[in-house]
């Protein structure tokens, strides 16, 4: 258990309106990722970071962007939110590099009607 | 490029059933195999591991055998339970690159009594 956890858990939003994701972390891990999770896909990497200011892109990262300005803070912002972006969107951490067990946060569920 | 497959189901079974759930993947260099579980309502979380070619990794009663031959990592476990009703995901992180986790689509495991 590294700590992590997501806020909101759950949100309802229209069409077109901006929304921030939040994990936070108490283990000082240094990678922290945002993945989403739909039926029949798994889970799809948007962003992630290796460090403070360091972030990537991952598989899916369109019409989303990152931030990071603090260790334990790794916020995800849907810009304009469109109803394919309906999903549960689950933080991840990495402790150092070559270490190799993921912890996950407990989700967030988004609905964009 | 590097990716997993594993059977998608849903499985399900009957209390006491054997359970196995295939996982192959593809990969350049040497990856680190592993198996996360998700239960219902929250985040996955590892199960077991493997990281080098002929080891098995273990917990709970399940198994996982690293095999480079047929680039395997078959999860089974003899005796299921209702408790092990649950999504399970293979993964691998690839030699040449430790700091992204690659998932295969997962598979719903449903245990009936």
């Amino acid at each position: 258990d590294a700590g992590i956890t997501q806020s909101p858990r759950h949100k309802v939003t229209e069409t077109g309106t901006p929304v921030t994701l939040r994990c936070h972390q108490t283990e000082n891990h240094r990678y922290m990722y945002w993945y989403r999770q739909d039926p029949g896909h798994g889970l799809r990497l948007i962003h992630y970071s290796y460090g403070v200011k360091d972030t990537d892109k991952g598989e899916v990262s369109d019409g989303y962007s990152v931030s990071r300005s603090k260790t334990e803070d790794f916020l995800l912002t849907l810009e304009s939110a469109t109803s394919s972006q309906t999903s549960v969107y689950f933080c991840a951490t990495f402790g150092t590099k070559g270490t190799d067990t993921q912890y996950f946060g407990p989700g967030t569920r988004l609905t964009v009607l | 490029g590097d990716s997993v497959t594993q059977m998608e189901g849903p499985v399900t079974l009957s209390e006491e059933a054997f359970l196995t759930i295939n996982c192959t993947y593809t990969a350049t260099g040497y990856p680190s195999l592993f198996w996360y579980v998700q239960y219902p309502g929250e985040g996955l979380q590892l199960l077991l591991k493997a990281t080098k070619a002929d080891d098995k990794g273990s917990n709970k009663g399940f198994e996982a055998t690293y095999r480079k031959e047929t680039t395997s990592f078959h999860l089974e476990k003899g005796s299921v339970q209702v408790s092990d009703s649950a999504v399970y995901f293979c993964a691998l992180i690839p030699g040449t690159s430790y700091d992204k986790v690659i998932f295969g689509p997962g598979t719903s495991l449903s245990v009936i009594p």
